[in-house]
């Protein structure tokens, strides 16, 4: 069965610091990763997509990378500033099965002044 | 472009009511999708399609129906509402690279 799961549930840092974001998934025959970031009450906004001919995408602040064979992904947010605190899913799209997104839990991220 | 947009945004629903979830997309995209996201989880998927007049079922398709006359809608019809459908609802539509773009969501309680 293919499962994403994201560690840690939640993660409080002070503002200023690097963090990375985990996320695993059980099957190696992922077609692409993407991260999202999601604000209290509100949709899911696109922040990363890393296909699977790639290593890692990066955006401002932002670096995701994919390891295929160790079934990982991580986000990694460089200066971390209050305005980042949200949820951060990432989701994987998987070869063989129907199209679907399959998505971790999110990780709860705050950041204090 | 509006991107991804669904009516309503909030919605309280007696137990045995039916309704309707507005989503539309003006990307001309052909995969559009239907999840719910219960607090503390990931998304489910309820229903997807592939284009105009082809759907089909996701992991959690009971209670609901979709219909997809027009690349641009893709409405999600709850029957017979229950406590279990209390939930926030997500469309999303896809673009050719995989990458899914989602509305702002309905916030459904059932009571």
């Amino acid at each position: 069965k293919q499962e994403v799961t994201q560690i840690p549930a939640a993660l409080s840092v002070p503002e200023g610091e690097n963090l990375v974001l985990n996320c695993s998934f059980t099957d190696s025959a992922i077609y692409n990763l993407q991260w999202f970031r999601q604000d209290p009450g509100k949709g899911l906004t696109s922040l990363l997509l890393i296909q699977s001919s790639q290593r890692e995408q990066t955006s401002g602040r932002l670096n995701a990378s994919l390891d295929k064979s160790s079934g990982r992904s991580t986000l990694y947010i460089a200066a971390s500033q209050p305005g980042d605190s949200a949820t951060y899913l990432c989701a994987g799209f998987f070869s063989g099965g129907y199209n679907k997104l399959i998505f971790g839990a999110g990780t709860r991220l705050a950041v204090h002044p | 472009n509006a991107g991804v947009t669904q009516t309503p945004k909030f919605r309280i629903l007696k137990i045995g009511q039916s309704m309707t979830l507005q989503c539309a997309q003006d990307m001309n995209h052909n995969y559009m999708y239907w999840y719910r996201q219960d607090p503390g989880m990931g998304l489910k998927l309820i229903y997807y399609s592939v284009g105009a007049g082809i759907t089909d079922k996701g992991e959690v398709p009971n209670g609901y129906n979709v219909s997809r006359s027009t690349t641009e809608d893709f409405p999600l019809r709850l029957e017979l509402a229950a406590p279990s459908q209390t939930s926030v609802y997500f469309c999303a539509s896809q673009a050719g690279s995989y990458e899914q773009y989602f509305g702002p969501g309905t916030r459904l309680t059932v009571t």
